[in-house]
């Protein structure tokens, strides 16, 4: 079974906070993902790495940094967190298949983040 | 126009029932589409695939694809209340395949 794992299920976090989420997977993705949840706004990409050090903006990546040194391993940075950014944060992987045809998408447990 | 669009609901269907879930794109080019099921509370788990036209049956699950009216469903037969989530469907766009665009979910209530 794929396995992907987020280190820290619930936090709490003070405004201005830098704050790190840390995300493992053991099937030897290339590509990995981060994604926030949201009631009403459903899932929205923040970054998507494609290979250990290369990574690519989603669709809402301000506010938000990642790192990725390893292949299993892709870590959201929050460098100052705002009471905006609480939320549900999912990280998540997947095979690089090509061009056409799609991957499927494996997600882990999620993080709730609360800033206050 | 978002990219993927569904009802949000709630759908509620009595339990033994057919369950029909729809979904609409826009990017025409898209290729791959993909069903999940999310519980409250928890991930997305992934509940089937659907590439061609047509339907792909998989036990009580089916997923129906029209391309040309870019529409995908997932009708549920025999409805259960463990089957009562949030399902969401998803699609890889023609740029950026390695990634999916997710719909807003539907949330389905099966009711004893």
């Amino acid at each position: 079974d794929v396995k992907v794992t987020q280190s820290s299920r619930y936090l709490v976090k003070r405004t201005g906070e830098k704050v790190f989420l840390e995300c493992v997977q053991d099937m030897d993705h290339e590509n990995m993902f981060w994604y926030r949840q949201d009631p009403g706004l459903g899932l929205r990409l923040i970054y998507f790495s494609y290979d250990v050090k290369m990574k690519e903006k989603g669709d809402i990546p301000e506010g938000y940094s990642v790192s990725r040194e390893k292949k299993e391993r892709f870590s959201l940075i929050l460098e100052s967190a705002s009471t905006n950014q609480t939320s549900m944060y999912l990280c998540a992987s997947s095979f690089n298949q090509g061009a056409l045809i799609g991957n499927t998408i494996y997600f882990g447990e999620g993080s709730w983040l609360t800033v206050v | 126009q978002k990219e993927v669009e569904q009802n949000s609901g709630p759908l509620s269907v009595p339990e033994g029932a057919i369950a029909s879930l729809n979904c609409t794109y826009s990017d025409r080019g898209s290729q791959s589409f993909f069903w999940y099921r999310q519980y409250s509370g928890k991930s997305p788990e992934l509940i089937m695939f659907i590439y061609s036209n047509g339907d792909k049956e998989d036990g009580r699950f089916t997923a129906q694809l029209n391309k040309a009216s870019q529409y995908v469903s997932l009708l549920i037969r025999d409805s259960q209340p463990s089957d009562s989530a949030t399902y969401l469907c998803a699609v890889t766009p023609i740029q950026g395949a390695q990634k999916l665009v997710f719909g807003q979910g539907t949330r389905l209530t099966i009711n004893p």
